[in-house]
């Protein structure tokens, strides 16, 4: 079984673009959840998404939005891209089944901001 | 607000010690809790789950404890080796979020 795939595995940007990483889950999971992990701040939540609806959000500026698509693949985007958004990005996917609600993550995106 | 704590921030040992890392959260309304450990530049790859149901969780070497009153888990790892080096976070899921808080990690190095 295929695990959590996100595409691309490193980006490099300059300040002022934009960006759009791709986060494909485990087959049959349809709860997708993002990260951003840095050195000074750690793993940080920014949202999750279950059958295309966002059920929970972190406290990052509306620059970062995210989306999931009927077959449960989620994409997430940063506008304006500001030096402090360099980061690896993690993809986390979840299939809620008896009351359990365990996370598998894929290998991140490295995001470079120049 | 959740807010979870790992301590030691980096533990240094010995090949063959059994070891203990510790997670402190402050809400003990939890859902359940997960173990990680991370490798360089690399994704979480997961090691335990706890339902707040549970109080204890083994794979191999690895046991995880559940103590929700007192908010605290505890990581052990049994006859600790080379290979076991490597970032160990622990993340605690509050109940009526779909939210996971982790904590800042423990950076484990075990010496050949």
């Amino acid at each position: 079984k295929a695990g959590v795939t996100q595409t691309p595995r490193y980006l490099i940007k300059t300040r002022g673009q934009q960006v759009t990483l791709s986060c494909s889950p485990i087959s049959g999971h349809r709860s997708v959840s993002w990260y951003q992990q840095t050195p000074g701040q750690g793993l940080q939540f920014l949202f999750e998404y279950f059958s295309e609806t966002q059920r929970n959000k972190g406290n990052f500026p509306g620059r970062f939005s995210g989306r999931q698509f009927s077959n449960s693949r989620s994409e997430m985007n940063v506008s304006t891209l500001e030096l402090g958004d360099s980061a690896l990005y993690l993809c986390a996917s979840s299939l809620e089944l008896a009351g359990v609600y365990e996370q598998f993550f894929g290998p991140g995106t490295r995001l470079t901001v120049l | 607000k959740q807010e979870v704590t790992q301590i030691p921030a980096a533990l240094s040992v010995p090949e063959g010690e059994n070891l203990v890392l510790n997670c402190s959260f402050t809400d003990s309304a939890i859902y359940n809790l997960q173990w990680f450990r991370q490798d360089p530049g690399k994704g979480l790859t997961s090691l335990l789950l706890i339902q707040s149901s549970q109080r204890e969780q083994t794979s191999g070497r690895l046991n995880a404890s559940l103590d929700k009153s007192s908010g605290r888990s505890t990581l052990y790892i049994a006859a600790s080796q080379p290979g076991d080096s490597a970032t160990y976070l622990c993340a605690v899921l509050t109940s009526g979020t779909y939210k996971y808080i982790f904590g800042t990690g423990t950076r484990l190095k075990v010496l050949a």
